[in-house]
């Protein structure tokens, strides 16, 4: 396996579900990334973590709840979404910033969620 | 604020070449990212521009003006492959990307 993969490659959802979303990457990388893809909208940074530890939370709700338990993997978890949160999730992984570059990011193929 | 802006959509011809144009207005500057994103796909990374120029990649080029805010990715000899959405980031000076909305391209025989 090499790049970044992620599971489920789509999955639909009541608004009480409770699921979670897996990424890992196997190219070393130090840095792990969410991004919520909306059409014709730019990609939307949720989290940010260096070296396990979360870094950017950019004014997610918190029925988005992100879990990194090593460099090498990263989890979304999701409760009581709502239909506006219907989206192609996108992980991505790089080189810690610290590091000097490069600071090229590789996405996984995404998750798309459909929220009944 | 920060704000990427390029084009909704392109149409070109198979053969030809195309200019995607990108502006940006950030805090901080440490790079500028082309990314390809065919549909149904997640995006791969075509170039960083970090200093003014023009930087040549095969039939992709991309260049940077940084005192005007601009870079465009030029993309010769256009295939029907080609078609894809292409995003623009910028590195701000958090090391954070900012993206722009995209370009869909469309490649006509």
């Amino acid at each position: 396996e090499t790049g970044v993969t992620q599971t489920p490659r789509h999955l639909v959802m009541g608004m009480t579900n409770k699921k979670s979303l897996k990424c890992e990457q196997h190219l070393g990388h130090n840095a792990m990334y969410w991004y919520k893809q909306s059409a014709k909208k730019p990609l939307e940074l949720m989290f940010v973590y260096n070296f396990k530890e979360q870094t950017e939370n950019n004014s997610v709700p918190s029925r988005f709840s992100p879990e990194c338990p090593n460099s090498s993997h990263l989890f979304l978890h999701l409760h009581t979404l709502q239909p506006e949160d219907s989206a192609l999730y996108l992980c991505a992984s790089s080189q810690d910033t610290s590091a000097g570059g490069p600071y090229e990011q590789y996405f996984g193929p995404g998750t798309r969620l459909t929220v009944t | 604020g920060q704000n990427i802006d390029q084009p909704t959509e392109m149409t070109a011809t198979e053969g030809a070449i195309v200019q995607i144009n990108c502006t940006y207005q950030t805090s901080g500057f440490n790079g500028l990212f082309w990314y390809q994103q065919h549909a149904g796909e997640a995006p791969t990374f075509l170039s960083y521009n970090v200093l003014d120029g023009l930087e040549e990649k095969g039939r992709f080029s991309s260049f940077l003006s940084r005192s005007k805010g601009y870079s465009y990715l030029l993309l010769k000899e256009l295939q029907m492959k080609d078609s894809a959405s292409y995003l623009c980031a910028v590195l701000d000076s958090n090391y954070q990307l900012i993206w722009g909305a995209g370009t869909k391209l469309i490649i006509k025989p």
